[in-house]
């Protein structure tokens, strides 16, 4: 079944400790993208990726980092997690831009105490 | 600066009549810009795409529009019934990377 996967759906963490939020497709899609879901905000892009080792700024990056060493991987970093980063997050994966219809993961729900 | 505003929050409408919702944005000259429908707790799932030079759009009962002079796009969903219920977001594309949603417009279809 063509999907993205985000691992873990659920974290519940303490600020300073690092995580990394995985996101994986099996579409062999070039473009991957993070989102950030807050109400009232909407989606707010963090990075995307255009193919492998070509990462870029989204609206919001400030506190994550990404790093695409394989196509089908795209996983999203936060170094020293603040409360502020508590949100909903979305991976998406497209064939080959944000231009085409972009699959959403199933998202992860982060809280940063 | 940019900006995405879908209408109101909440969009109230019985079986049967046609939904509309609206999407407006200031400060862009969007290349593409889709529709995706989000229920609680998933991520959004893509409707249409509609490009800079087309007025129109429809797959069954969706249609959008999209006129660049206005800075507007119309999502229709006609003969609506309460599965349609769920929040619908615009997306607009300036370029192939980047990408920005609006808030969403949560429609709600009564029986």
């Amino acid at each position: 079944e063509a999907q993205v996967t985000q691992n873990p759906r659920y974290l519940i963490t303490v600020t300073g400790k690092k995580l990394t939020v995985t996101c994986s497709q099996n579409m062999n899609h070039e473009y991957m993208s993070w989102y950030r879901q807050d109400p009232g905000l909407g989606l707010r892009q963090i990075y995307y990726s255009m193919n492998v080792e070509v990462t870029d700024k989204g609206d919001v990056p400030e506190g994550y980092k990404v790093s695409r060493k394989e196509k089908r991987n795209f996983p999203l970093i936060l170094e020293s997690p603040s409360p502020n980063q508590t949100s909903l997050y979305f991976c998406a994966s497209s064939l080959v831009t944000s231009y085409n219809e972009q699959f959403f993961g199933p998202g992860t729900r982060l809280t940063v105490l | 600066s940019q900006k995405i505003e879908q209408n109101s929050e909440a969009l109230n409408i019985q079986e049967g009549k046609t939904a509309t919702l609206t999407c407006n944005y200031t400060n862009y000259s969007p290349a593409y810009l889709q529709w995706y429908r989000q229920d609680p707790g998933r991520g959004p799932v893509f409707l249409l795409l509609i490009r800079e030079n087309e007025k129109e759009k429809r797959k069954e009962r969706l249609k959008v529009t999209f006129d660049t002079t206005l800075k507007q796009s119309l999502f229709h969903i006609t003969a609506s019934q309460p599965a349609d219920s769920a929040t619908y977001l615009c997306a607009l594309f300036i370029n192939a990377g980047k990408s920005t949603f609006g808030d969403g417009t949560t429609l709600t279809v009564k029986p």
